[in-house]
This record gives structure tokens, C-alpha cells and sequence, in this order.
């Protein structure tokens, strides 16, 4: 049964700072890999999608990488500030509508 | 451009009560989700529609029933609240399977 872990469950860091968020799989049949931020009491906003025949995707100040070999995917975020405050989610696709999600690593970024 | 929109964003009930989560889309998109997030878990889905006219269980499906009302509208009813359904529901929707997912800011459901 594919799982999807991230680790840490919590981090915290001083502004400016340039971080990684893990996220791995248990099954390397994965399709597709989506990673997502959650404020508290909101939805979630998509913010990367790498397809399984794609190495990466970059959107401004965020870079996210899958390494389907591995069973691993990275999200960096760059010179971080206190607006990232949030929940960041992975999510791998695995076919048949079917997605799996991590619980989760809430980041905190101190001014 | 509203994305995703849910209706309602509380509700309580008690035991045993009935109710049903509306959802809409305007982006045209074929597939939609029902998911219900617990904490410390991450989403679970509970029912999908590839396309209008098809439903299809997730893997908490237990409890629920849904219904594709047109290519913009996905519900999900509760016909008898317990206890462990509480919890915070989210509806997506994706153009195809495997595309990117569009969530909805959520329902919070208390039943007591």
C-alpha cells in the first residue's frame, strides 16, 4: 500500500533562511507529485505539480524535485519569510483519480 | 473566477441528523473530489467523479453518499451523522486524472 511521509512534522526558522521540505513513498508507482500550502482554518493551494517524467518545477522562490528511484521529493524554499508561515502538503498521484497525501510539515518563520 | 466554492463553511448536527455538502466549479473541470481531513492524518478520499454521470468510492466511502448534479456540481450527503464524522471536509477538482488539484476552502462539521 503506497504511504507518503513527510518529515519533520514541524520545523522552525529564522527569516531569510533557504530550507527543505522531505516528503517520500513508499512505492515508486507514482504518476504524479503535487505539493500544496494550508493556512490554518483554509483550503489548500496548490503550489508545484511535477508529472513522473519531469525532474522538477520551479515557481518564483520555490523549487521542487522527484526522485522517483529514491521514493523522494523536496520542496526549496528560498530566502524564506514570515508569509510562509503555513502547512505544506505532498501528494503523490497514483492513477484511477487516486491520490495519496502526507500529513504534512507546519513551518514557522520568525521575523 | 471563484475556483472551488463550498457551501456551507460550519455546520453542527447531532446524532442520527442528515445533511448535505454542496460544492461548485467554474473552471470547467471534468473530475471531482470529496476528501475529509483529520488531524494528524492527511486527506482521505471519500468519493470522486472522473466525469459527469460516473461516481466512485475512495477509500472512506463508509457513511456517504454523493451525487454529480451536472459538469460544475458534486455533493455530499450524510443521511445519518455519527460522531466520527466529524471532521473537515474538502471538495477539488482536476481537468483529468493526475492533473493538478484545485481545492475548496472547506466545511467544518461538528457532530455531536
Amino acid at each position: 500500500k503506497q504511504e507518503v511521509t513527510q518529515i519533520p512534522a514541524a520545523l522552525s526558522v529564522p527569516e531569510g533562511e533557504n530550507l527543505v521540505l522531505n516528503c517520500s513513498f513508499t512505492d515508486s508507482a507514482i504518476y504524479n507529485l503535487q505539493w500544496f500550502r494550508q493556512d490554518p482554518g483554509k483550503g489548500l493551494t496548490s503550489l508545484l505539480l511535477i508529472q513522473s517524467s519531469q525532474r522538477e518545477q520551479t515557481s518564483g522562490r520555490l523549487n521542487a524535485s522527484l526522485d522517483k528511484s529514491s521514493g523522494r521529493s523536496t520542496l526549496y524554499i528560498a530566502a524564506s519569510q514570515p508569509g510562509d508561515s503555513a502547512t505544506y502538503l505532498c501528494a503523490g498521484g497514483t492513477g484511477g483519480f487516486k491520490t495519496i497525501f502526507g500529513a504534512g510539515t507546519r513551518l514557522f518563520v520568525k521575523a | 473566477n471563484a475556483g472551488v466554492t463550498q457551501t456551507p463553511k460550519f455546520q453542527v448536527l447531532k446524532t442520527g441528523q442528515s445533511m448535505t455538502l454542496q460544492c461548485a466549479q467554474d473552471m470547467n473541470h471534468n473530475s471531482m473530489y470529496w476528501y475529509r481531513q483529520d488531524p494528524g492524518m492527511g486527506l482521505r478520499l471519500i468519493y470522486y467523479s472522473a466525469s459527469e454521470g460516473t461516481t466512485d468510492k475512495g477509500e472512506v466511502p463508509n457513511g456517504y453518499n454523493v451525487s454529480r448534479l451536472n459538469k460544475r456540481e458534486f455533493s455530499l450527503r450524510l443521511e445519518s451523522a455519527a460522531p466520527s464524522q466529524t471532521s473537515v471536509y474538502f471538495c477539488a477538482s482536476s481537468e483529468l486524472d493526475l492533473g493538478e488539484q484545485f481545492f475548496g476552502p472547506g466545511t467544518r462539521l461538528t457532530v455531536l
